[in-house]
């Protein structure tokens, strides 16, 4: 399994778009790029998933660079709710038939929206 | 939609003593998973069933063990609870393995004196 780095911390204003970037430099070819979000006392929660360039959905945008190293999870103009941690995983799926159950979660990023 | 259910919500345990987690999916997924979260830690796989009748180890097994009771249940078991077992507990669920996309429960913070 691919092994992540993301910062331990980050800290926005209320209204500014924030970047968080995870860096997964042996990234297989057959690897997906995976985040979640975590609020104080409930489980992770599915945020988005991504294979290459860019993939939007209602929470958030994941860009995924031509060589798969790196992806940043953008999330826009931020309100005091998204304070939370912010996991990012990498995996293959189980349809590549070498699917791992054992998915590292690490520490992820800890964001704070300040007011 | 209940999704995945966990129970109890707290527990406090004396050293020694034993006790289940209990954990339900209503998704008809076909694998379960068992998490702790120490503070300031992201969350490490203690047990994982990748199907209805298998069950296999994750990062950090021992002193626990688990069963999956059928496709909707997965129970964890401490038969002698350790302070160091102190944690919160979080059971998850996804249709298969891989990157799937696991749905995880509210957790169980569990505190061993």
């Amino acid at each position: 399994l691919a092994k992540t780095t993301q910062p331990i911390s980050m800290d926005s204003y209320e209204g500014q778009e924030v970047n968080i970037t995870c860096s997964h430099n042996n990234i297989a070819t057959n690897d997906y790029i995976t985040w979640y979000q975590q609020f104080p006392s409930q489980g992770p929660r599915f945020i988005i998933q991504g294979y290459k360039t860019k993939v939007t959905n209602e929470v958030a945008s994941l860009f995924i660079p031509a060589d798969r190293k790196s992806s940043t999870l953008s999330l826009p103009r931020v309100s005091l709710s998204d304070t939370a941690v912010y996991y990012c995983l990498v995996g293959d799926t189980a349809y590549s038939g070498a699917g791992s159950y054992q998915l590292t979660f690490g520490k992820g990023t800890k964001l704070s929206v300040i007011p | 939609n209940a999704g995945v259910t966990q129970t109890p919500k707290f527990q406090v345990l004396k050293t020694g003593q034993s006790m289940t987690l209990q954990c339900a999916q209503d998704m008809n997924h076909n694998s379960m998973y068992w998490y702790r979260q120490d503070p300031g830690m992201g969350l490490r796989l203690i047990y994982y069933s990748a199907s209805e009748g298998t069950t296999d180890k994750g990062e950090v097994p021992n002193g626990y063990n688990v069963s999956r009771l059928n496709k909707r249940e997965f129970s964890l078991r401490l038969e002698s609870a350790a302070p160091s077992q102190t944690s919160v507990y979080f059971c998850a669920s996804s249709e298969g393995g891989g990157i799937e996309k696991l749905f995880f429960g509210s957790g169980t913070q569990l505190s061993v004196l």
